[in-house]
């Protein structure tokens, strides 16, 4: 099977950088995806990682090393909106399916 | 459509009824989730389907829950007699699916409560 670990819960200041981490454990590793979800909304889609090393847009930035089973999501210049949860997903498996981890829940502060 | 649909968005039924819950997903994709989410956590895979191929069912947490998704397109997550911790928010999901390495799309979902 396949298994995410996130942290629960962060706290960051506005203006701020954050760094936010995901292990994954899966056979077949064919990617791995930040979404991000308001409180009430549907996830949307933040970053996509499937080989080793940073992609960055914007302000987000996403990492990954394979060997290490690792991610991270990084935020930068922190706006009150960013406040939100934010779900790593890792594509793997016999059959290939996305499985989420249970999110970590940002809050921004002024 | 220009995205993924569920209907309905709000679903509230009583104690040991059956409900159907549907998905449009987005047109020309081929592959398929289904996801549950409980107030606060994170999504619950229930199942995949992926163009004409066996689905995957490994997440349906009884067999209360089955789905079908008819012609490669719209799909139908039914549970029957259901019970208060079915209420959930019931997230769908498509991708273009087979290799090619696309996100997944969401629809808003249908909130359903159990009384």
């Amino acid at each position: 099977g396949q298994n995410i670990d996130q942290p629960t819960e962060m706290t960051a200041t506005e203006g701020a950088i954050v760094q936010i981490n995901c292990t994954y454990q899966t056979s077949g590793f064919n990617g791995l995806f930040w979404y991000q979800q308001h409180a009430g909304e549907a996830p949307t889609f933040l970053s996509y990682n499937v080989l080793d090393g940073l992609e960055e847009k914007g302000r987000f930035s996403s990492f990954l090393s394979r060997s290490k089973g690792y991610s991270y999501l990084l935020l930068k210049e922190l706006q009150m909106k960013d406040s939100a949860s934010y779900l790593c997903a890792v594509r793997g498996g016999g059959y290939q399916k996305v499985t989420f981890g249970t999110g970590t829940k940002l809050q921004v502060i002024p | 459509g220009a995205g993924v649909s569920q209907s309905p968005s709000n679903k509230v039924t009583e104690k040991g009824k059956d409900v159907e819950l549907r998905c449009d997903p987005i047109s020309g994709h081929t592959a398929l989730y289904w996801y549950r989410q409980s107030l606060g956590q994170g999504l619950e895979f229930l199942i995949y389907f992926q163009g004409n191929s066996a689905p995957d069912k490994s997440g349906l947490p009884s067999d209360r829950f089955s789905a079908e998704r008819t012609g490669g397109s719209v799909s139908t997550l039914t549970i029957q007699r259901t019970q208060q911790e079915d209420s959930a928010v019931y997230l769908c999901a498509s991708r273009l699916g087979g290799n090619r390495q696309t996100e997944a799309f969401f629809g808003q979902g249908t909130r359903l409560t159990v009384v």
